[in-house]
């Protein structure tokens, strides 16, 4: 079965923080995908990064980052310079030998001015 | 570009009604997906169809059903609609399952009153 954990529920920070927001996640494939959404107050989900298992290397785009770990089973999502605008809910996704995606439970940042 | 078009975006249904949901997918994406996000919840995997074939199933209660036309549309349909209908359903659509990501619908969000 796979699992995706976000053990924060809630983040508040002050603009121009950074924040790290955690993903654990668990499955027995190995091959697999992970995914991070963002959710904004309108509702969408909007696509952030797609990782698969055999790429470990770490990204960066602009004021966000990712880091993957294999050996710890995380995937871990970084705003550098928090902005008012980041304020949303992010979820953490695995897909694995399916094709449906599973959801952490999110975590909701907050960004105050 | 052209992205996932869902209709209606709202919608206001009483009890033990009936209720369509409609989702267009990108062009020349062959598989669609039905997603279902209770408030404060993450979005929950129903359905898949993959080249109008049904190709994973999720939580979706026997009260519902749903399909994918020629033109690669899909309809959900919810009969004897339940106070606990209330949510944002999501559409996804991908090309081959997946494998290169998943782009999201809007949304329509129901409320069963």
């Amino acid at each position: 079965a796979q699992k995706v954990t976000q053990a924060q529920t809630e983040i508040s920070v002050v603009e121009k923080e950074d924040v790290t927001l955690d993903c654990v996640y668990e499955t027995r494939d190995t091959t697999y995908y992970l995914f991070w959404y963002k959710q904004p107050p309108s509702g969408e989900l909007v696509f952030l990064i797609r990782r698969n298992s055999f790429d470990e290397q770490n990204e960066i785009s602009g004021r966000y980052s990712w880091n993957f770990q294999k050996s710890t089973s995380s995937f871990n999502f970084t705003i550098t310079a928090s902005q008012v605008v980041d304020s949303a809910v992010y979820f953490c996704a695995l897909r694995t030998s399916g094709s449906r995606l599973t959801f952490g439970e999110g975590t909701q940042l907050t960004v105050n001015p | 570009a052209a992205g996932v078009i869902q209709s209606p975006r709202h919608l206001i249904k009483e009890k033990r009604e009936t209720a369509t949901l409609k989702c267009y997918p990108i062009p020349r994406h062959d598989t669609v997906y039905w997603y279902q996000q209770g408030p404060g919840q993450d979005p929950q995997f129903l359905i898949s169809f993959y080249e109008k074939m049904q190709s994973d199933k999720g939580s979706i209660p026997d009260r519902f059903s749903a399909q994918q036309f020629s033109d690669y549309h899909s309809e959900l349909n919810m009969s004897s609609l339940e106070l606990g209908d209330s949510a944002l359903y999501f559409c996804a659509s991908s090309f081959t399952l997946g494998y290169y990501g998943y782009t999201f619908g809007s949304g329509t969000r129901l409320t069963v009153v």
